[in-house]
């Protein structure tokens, strides 16, 4: 079976640092993605790990453990803006591009 | 470029009738995917095209049917709706080859079945 676990919702400070978990058991993987969405608007991607340790874009970082299953997004510096749905995805192990996605961690971030 | 584009972005049916959803891709992509995400759900798969053939699916009817035109863009067609169709309906294009083949998604089309 397929299954994404992340927290449904999570409250954090300005100028915080948050970080945000996600577990996965799929029958196969190539790839893990994150993705922010607000409300009301199309998700938009913010990283990509395919191989175990840190990726840091700005004031975003991901890391990945296969081994684990385990993920996260690391959000520092925050900003009111980062309220948002913030999406784990795994991508299927077929040659085709299908992700499958968490349910969603809602941060509201308070000033 | 021009991001991914989808209309109409709202839409009203009823029970039993069809609807058609279309996309128009992001300049220089190949692959479209259509995806459902239910309030307070992530997106699910619907299915993929490429080269104007379905080549993914998910766990979806066959009353979900799709097409891609040579321009890439495409329709996603739903008959004999029903009251759990209700969703958000997000298109996204990618570039097939691309080393991370992330998913760049239109605004989506919001349907409400009564």
């Amino acid at each position: 079976g397929q299954n994404i676990d992340q927290p449904t919702e999570m409250t954090a400070t300005e100028g915080a640092i948050v970080q945000i978990n996600c577990t996965y058991q799929t029958s196969g993987f190539n790839g893990l993605f994150w993705y922010q969405q607000h409300a009301g608007e199309a998700p938009t991607f913010l990283s990509y790990n395919v191989l175990d340790g840190l990726e840091e874009k700005g004031r975003f970082s991901s890391f990945l453990s296969r081994s684990k299953g385990y993920s996260y997004l690391l959000l520092k510096e925050l900003q009111m803006k980062d309220s948002a749905s913030y999406l784990c995805a795994v991508r299927d192990l077929r040659g085709y591009n299908k992700l499958i996605f968490g349910a969603g961690t809602r941060l509201a971030v308070h000033p | 470029e021009t991001g991914v584009t989808q209309s109409p972005t709202h839409l009203i049916k009823t029970r039993g009738q069809q609807v058609t959803l279309r996309c128009s891709s992001q300049s220089g992509h190949n692959t479209v995917s259509w995806y459902q995400q239910a309030l307070g759900q992530g997106p699910q798969f619907i299915f993929q095209y490429y080269r104007e053939e379905e080549n993914g699916r998910g766990n979806f009817p066959p009353r979900f049917s799709g097409l891609q035109f040579p321009n890439y863009s495409s329709e996603l067609n739903v008959n004999a709706l029903e009251l759990d169709d209700s969703a958000l309906y997000l298109c996204a294009s990618s570039l097939q080859g691309r080393e991370t083949g992330e998913l760049f998604f239109g605004e989506g089309s919001r349907l409400t079945v009564l």
